[in-house]
């Protein structure tokens, strides 16, 4: 069963407008993180965001924000005022404890990505 | 600049030949990491490093080997073992401290065997 479920595979929004880019993730551990990441064409990943599980707030960076729905385990990507430069494809990542002894997993299970188009 | 390097950018490589990848990293991190990443899917762990001479296998490992002599290093062998080596390699880097711990990604390898 995935762990990450990005049910979007493309996504269009005009400029200027703002998006929701879905993503729901599989656990039964409580602690756990999220992680959204931005890949361009050009290949390289962009760290955007993170929430933490026992986070109170919904994270916000910038034109950024996450949407987390504990009890939905959802944890979707708002961009507000969407921009052309915003054109690409977007991961989300989930983190969850280690099973090593004495040691935190280091290990991110992605999704398969949304890629989103932003028109002019 | 701090940041993590990659390279080549592009590598193309015969059947039967092993590869190195190369990653470097100036952000003084103690963990590293590889993934490869197929058309339409998401990031696969294939190895990862927690401190300098030591590393641990990811997901998909298999056909693969690492060295971490330096903290600032990581490169990835692909050898002839690995089936199916067409992919995009990225590598990462993070402080490796704490649940929160970010990673921070490379450009990126594109390998494509002929």
């Amino acid at each position: 069963a995935q762990k990450i479920t990005q049910t979007q595979p493309g996504m269009f929004v005009q400029e200027k407008e703002a998006v929701t880019l879905d993503c729901t993730y599989d656990t039964s551990d409580p602690s756990y993180g999220l992680f959204w990441y931005k890949q361009p064409s050009s290949g390289e990943m962009i760290f955007l965001i993170y929430q933490g599980s026992y986070d109170q707030q919904n994270a916000t960076e910038g034109r950024y924000s996450l949407n987390f729905q504990k009890a939905r385990k959802s944890a979707n990507l708002v961009i507000s005022a969407s921009q052309l430069g915003d054109s690409a494809m977007y991961f989300c990542a989930m983190r969850e404890p280690g099973k090593r002894s004495g040691g935190s997993n280091y290990k991110l299970t992605f999704g398969k990505g949304t890629l989103l188009t932003v028109n002019p | 600049d701090g940041g993590i390097t990659q390279s080549p950018k592009y590598l193309f490589r015969k059947e039967g030949q092993n590869v190195t990848l190369s990653c470097e990293q100036n952000l003084n991190h103690d963990a590293m990491y590889w993934y490869r990443q197929d058309p339409g899917q998401g990031l696969r762990l294939i190895y990862y490093s927690q401190i300098v001479n030591d590393f641990q296998k990811g997901d998909i490992a298999e056909g693969y080997s690492v060295s971490r002599e330096k903290k600032e290093s990581f490169p990835l062998t692909v050898t002839s073992a690995q089936k199916n080596p067409t992919a995009f390699y990225l590598c990462a880097s993070s402080m490796g401290q704490g649940f929160t711990d970010t990673q921070y990604f490379g450009p990126g390898t594109r390998l494509t065997v002929l």
